[in-house]
């Protein structure tokens, strides 16, 4: 099957400072990538979804200019926490579709990110 | 998008069949049931996708009633490598977010 890649798989930072976290598509094209955040012992909750060539799409309640994302390729969307606070550690995942008529969604493992 | 309701989690023991049922009311007419896997800090894995009746594959089995308004996960004789959550989700019949539910936590015992 299609496999979604994440970089970093773990980020520790001092708060403040930005922290990107990198998703890519490696064997297949994606127009449409989408980035969720989840806290423990909770489901995933989407934030946006990242469009190619386009600005982003933000689900109600996540901060755009806190949440920053790229899809300058088929292959690689970047989501960029600036000013990352304790309160923004949690696993931050990221989906992809591959190709058109598709509804099959491959998913990255995750970014745990840990804000100190 | 449709809201789905499943039981937030069953237990079981290896060698058992585990049946995860889901209700989803209102779906609609060009909605796809689709069922994930997650284990702990990895993103979650697609198990199954159906529109109608029954699919099978290598891993587990969906069953639809003809109302569509609810589905049933089928695992064959789990292991102890099946505990995970399982999240049931309901897909618009193109390119669409997915908004998932809480899913049910499965806890298989030796």
């Amino acid at each position: 099957g299609a496999v979604v890649s994440q970089h970093p798989s773990r980020v520790i930072c001092k708060s403040g400072t930005s922290v990107k976290i990198e998703c890519r598509s490696l064997d297949f094209q994606a127009t449409t990538m989408f980035w969720y955040r989840q806290f423990p012992k909770k489901s995933l909750m989407l934030m946006a979804t990242s469009n190619e060539g386009s600005k982003a799409t933000y689900e109600q309640g996540v901060e755009k200019d806190k949440f920053l994302i790229n899809h300058a390729s088929l292959t690689l969307s970047t989501l960029t926490v600036t000013s990352a606070h304790p309160e923004d550690s949690s696993f931050y995942i990221c989906s992809a579709i591959p190709g058109q008529g598709s509804n099959e969604q491959f998913f990255g493992p995750g970014t745990r990110l840990t804000v100190l | 998008l449709a809201k789905t309701t499943q039981p937030i989690s069953m237990d079981s023991y290896e060698g058992q069949e585990v049946n995860i049922t889901c209700s989803h009311n209102n779906i609609a007419t060009n909605d796809y049931i689709t069922w994930y896997q997650q284990f702990p800090s990895q993103g979650p894995r697609f198990i199954i996708q159906g529109y109608k009746t029954k699919v099978t594959n290598e891993v587990a089995s969906l069953f639809i009633p003809a109302d569509r308004k609810s589905s049933t996960l089928s695992l064959p004789r789990v292991s102890l490598s099946d505990t995970a959550v399982y999240y049931c989700l309901v897909v618009g019949g193109s390119q669409g977010n997915l908004i998932f539910g809480k899913g049910t936590k499965l806890s298989v015992k030796p």
